[in-house]
């Protein structure tokens, strides 16, 4: 029974290029967050998706950033035009329902040189 | 907004019990979680409370909940080098979208 799934595990980008993120939930659920862990940080919240809606996307940056999670395929986090302080850790986590149990990815570590 | 804080470090010896802390400030907070990081690694769940619980054990971990106080403890019992980590304590809000608030992190050191 496989567990969260993310891809790339480790992503190297130069400014101003694009980054992508996938992550693909655990069997069966259908809740998918994204969370960004900065240096020496906890994790911070990011945005809320269930298959083809954002619910909540209240801790995304205003430009820059978006998420989706298509009817078909994993959720992608996407980060374009990448500036040295989007550095960081980002996981991904997932859930049944909405308030259950969230399961972690081993997250996707990104450096901006 | 929610709130979360935990100690940054405990250093205790193996075969020692470990208490890591962490406080919070929404009373409507439903569930409470700890989660252990590894080095480059992920979040493992470790286990959770309910908030109408006060106390959940499992195994060597002990959940030790005062709503009162909005004061989550995590005990374990007979620390192992194998549990050194970073130990995140994490609250969901009732009537929210479950979105979990993280404190810091607690750095566990177990010395041999």
């Amino acid at each position: 029974n496989a567990g969260v799934m993310q891809n790339p595990r480790h992503l190297v980008r130069r400014r101003g290029q694009e980054a992508r993120l996938r992550c693909s939930p655990m069997k069966g659920h259908s809740h998918v967050y994204w969370y960004r862990q900065l240096p020496e940080e906890g994790l911070k919240f990011m945005v809320y998706l269930q298959k083809e809606n954002i619910i909540d996307e209240s801790g995304m940056p205003k430009e820059r950033f978006s998420a989706e999670f298509p009817k078909e395929g994993p959720s992608i986090l996407r980060i374009q035009q990448v500036v040295r302080g989007d550095s960081a850790a980002y996981f991904c986590a997932s859930s049944q329902g909405r308030e259950d149990t969230q399961y972690f990815g081993p997250g996707t570590r990104l450096t901006v040189l | 907004g929610e709130d979360v804080e935990q100690s940054l470090f405990l250093s205790v010896r193996e075969g020692d019990s470990s208490v890591i802390n962490c406080t919070y400030t929404d009373s409507s907070s439903t569930y409470l979680y700890w989660y252990k990081q590894e080095p480059g690694a992920g979040l493992q769940l470790l286990t959770y409370i309910f908030s109408n619980m006060d106390m959940k054990q499992d195994q060597r971990l002990t959940v030790l909940l005062n709503k009162k106080d909005k004061h989550l403890s995590l005990r374990i019992a007979d620390t192992q080098t194998g549990d050194s980590a970073i130990y995140f304590c994490a609250a969901a809000l009732s009537g929210n979208t479950g979105k979990l608030i993280f404190g810091q992190g607690t750095t566990l050191q177990v010395k041999p």
